[in-house]
């Protein structure tokens, strides 16, 4: 089993709906990481929260808003995305930002 | 630029054959390198890493990795496959402390019976 929670498992939305990802760990870790995984590609670094605050943002359309409410969640909300913004979103965490990361199991998610 | 390659997209091998992953990085500063690997449908799984040390690290399932410096490269190897090894395994570095992980393409691993 994953030390890192995220949901929901599948995700289909249209492109004018606003969806949110949730992603929890509880191992005390205090870097979390948003991930993007298309198809038989490495996963694209989105977003690092370090102590709760955003340090890394890659560049990301501002239809994608990370949210990192306390220490163990982490939210990736979602408002009129694209076709292409179809893939896997992983989340990650890691005790600190020079720690190997520890990854949950993903949110498929297909745009209408 | 700092990169991380991963030779061959496709391995396949026999069951009970030896497995052997490679994986080269550009630097001329040791990174921390990291070997994953990702089951259909799950996330990524931390193999092993070298972050010091000595340079064989011994992961889980069986996996080893060489961190050679002169070769700048940290091979995945594993003497005997099993078809539960069969996954995409991706390589992966980190130059510094501070600096984000970069991923190889990653290296899809089959196994035959």
């Amino acid at each position: 089993d994953t030390e890192v929670t995220q949901t929901p498992k599948h995700l289909v939305m249209g492109m004018t709906n606003k969806k949110s990802l949730k992603c929890e760990q509880h191992m005390g870790h205090r870097a979390m990481y948003w991930y993007k995984q298309k198809a038989k590609k490495p996963p694209e670094l989105m977003f690092v929260y370090s102590y709760e605050k955003l340090s890394i943002n890659e560049s990301v359309p501002s239809r994608f808003s990370p949210e990192c409410p306390n220490s163990s969640l982490l939210n990736l909300h979602l408002h009129a995305l694209q076709p292409e913004d179809s893939a896997l979103y992983l989340c990650a965490s890691s005790r600190q930002g020079n720690q190997p990361q520890h990854f949950g199991d993903g949110t498929r998610l297909s745009i209408l | 630029a700092q990169s991380v390659t991963q030779l061959g997209s496709h391995v396949s091998v026999s069951e009970g054959a030896l497995v052997l992953l490679r994986c080269n990085y550009s630097s001329s500063v040791p990174p921390y390198l990291f070997w994953y690997v990702q089951y259909p449908n799950q996330g990524l799984q931390l193999l092993l890493k070298y972050t010091t040390g000595a340079t064989l690290v011994k992961g889980i399932n069986g996996f080893e990795a060489e961190f050679k410096k002169s070769e700048t490269s940290f091979h995945l190897t594993k003497p005997s496959a099993h078809m539960s090894d069969a996954a995409e395994y991706f390589c992966a570095v980190r130059y510094s402390s501070a600096s984000k992980i970069i991923f190889g393409s990653g290296t899809r691993l089959s196994i035959r019976p």
